[in-house]
Parts: C-alpha cells; structure tokens; sequence
C-alpha cells in the first residue's frame, strides 16, 4: 500500500491526452511538500520528468507537463506517442514518516 | 554532469550481510542530504532510508530499523548502506538519490539477491 494513491494504469491513442493523478494528504502533497514526477522504462533507473511539482528538466518535452492543487498533483501528456509507454511514478516528502513517498506506479499504454 | 553510482550488491543468503556503496560527483556532495530507494523487480519504488547533509540526522523506513544503517563520507563523496541479517524480502535494485537544486539525481542502482 503506497502513501501516495496513482492510478495503476491509463491508456490512450496515439495524439491523445492522457492524465495521472497521484493523492496524498496533509503531511505531504498537502503540507506543500513538492511533487516530482519519474518515468521509468523497463531495466532502467527513474528518469525525472518533473520536478518540483511543474519544473520539467533540460530536454524533456514540452508535452509533459505537471500541477499540483491541495492533497492531489497530477502529470498529463499530451500528443501521446509510442515512446510514452512506461511507468510513471509520483514522489512526495511525508512530514510523519520523514523520509520520501511514492505512489505505486502507474503504466500508460499507447493503444 | 551529475553522477551517482551505486556498487556492493551481490547474490547472498538470508542473514548475510552486505555494504552498498555510491559514489557522487558533478555538486557539491557535503550540501546535500543524501536517500536510498529500492525496487524489487516489478514492483514500484520505495524509499529506505536518508542521511543529513552534516550526517547529525538519519532516517529509515520500519521496515529496516535496526538491520540498515546509512552513513557518508564527505571528504571522499561517498554514501554507503550497511545492511545486516538480511532477508529474502530485501531483494531489489537499490539506488542512491539525491534532491538538487536542478532537480532529483538518482544512479543506476546496484542489485541485491537474498536466496536460500
């Protein structure tokens, strides 16, 4: 059982839009720590995608993009792309378990 | 270029022990408060255990309370993980993570195997 809540799996069409949110509550995403955003390929360490809750690093596109309101963030992409399918995960700070928090995952699927 | 590269792990037998290492480069490592994640194959990351920047302060999931113990050695760059009387359930991809200004840095990872 993951701190923070994802979906386990999201799907859509080539071009589509597509979004993962990812739940928490007052002692982090609530407590205004920062979320961050991995996507992780297969037999591959966490790429971040994005950071501090909408930040996207040098190189990641544009169509990657992240929000954050209340106890809830959230990361879409749009103009979904074969390349996309992965898992993507959510990471927070938990105030109560001082140490970082993960969703569980969630695996996006180009039809 | 920031880089975090994790050795030490190894294929053992439950109650072994092993020492996980990382070695930084590319920041300023004595700035930063240092993690590890780990992952078992298939399954979704989880955090083990930080150290403070200073090392005054460590941190750990319950789950290892007590068997893991994080420490650094800032004059050479290097975060380490001892862990003792391990168990088949600490099968995973370990990895070194840090929260940088420019965002989080994480390393390859390093495997650990516990089997009878």
């Amino acid at each position: 059982q993951s701190v923070l809540t994802q979906p386990p799996s999201v799907s859509g069409a080539p071009g589509q839009r597509v979004t993962i949110s990812c739940t928490g509550s007052t002692s982090n995403i609530g407590a205004n720590f920062d979320v961050h955003w991995y996507q992780q390929l297969p037999g591959t360490a966490p790429k971040l995608l994005v950071s501090t809750n909408f930040n996207r690093p040098s190189g990641v596109p544009d169509r990657f993009s992240g929000s954050k309101s209340g106890t809830s963030a959230s990361l879409a992409i749009t103009g979904l792309q074969a390349e996309d399918e992965a898992d993507y995960y959510c990471q927070s700070y938990d105030s109560s378990l001082k140490g970082w928090v993960f969703g569980g995952g969630t695996r996006v699927t180009v039809l | 270029e920031v880089q975090l590269l994790e050795s030490g792990g190894d294929s053992v037998h439950p109650g072994e022990s092993l020492r996980l290492s990382c070695a930084a480069s590319g920041f300023i490592f004595p700035n930063y408060a240092m993690n590890w994640v780990r992952q078992v194959p298939g399954k979704g990351l989880e955090w083990v255990s930080a150290i403070s920047a200073s090392s005054a302060a460590t941190y750990y999931r319950d789950s290892v309370k007590g068997r893991f113990t994080i420490s650094r050695d800032n004059s050479k760059n290097l975060l380490f993980l001892q862990i003792h009387s391990l168990r088949v359930e600490d099968t995973a991809i370990y990895y070194c993570a840090t929260n940088l200004t420019q965002g989080v840095a994480w390393g390859q990872g390093t495997t650990v195997t516990v089997s009878s």
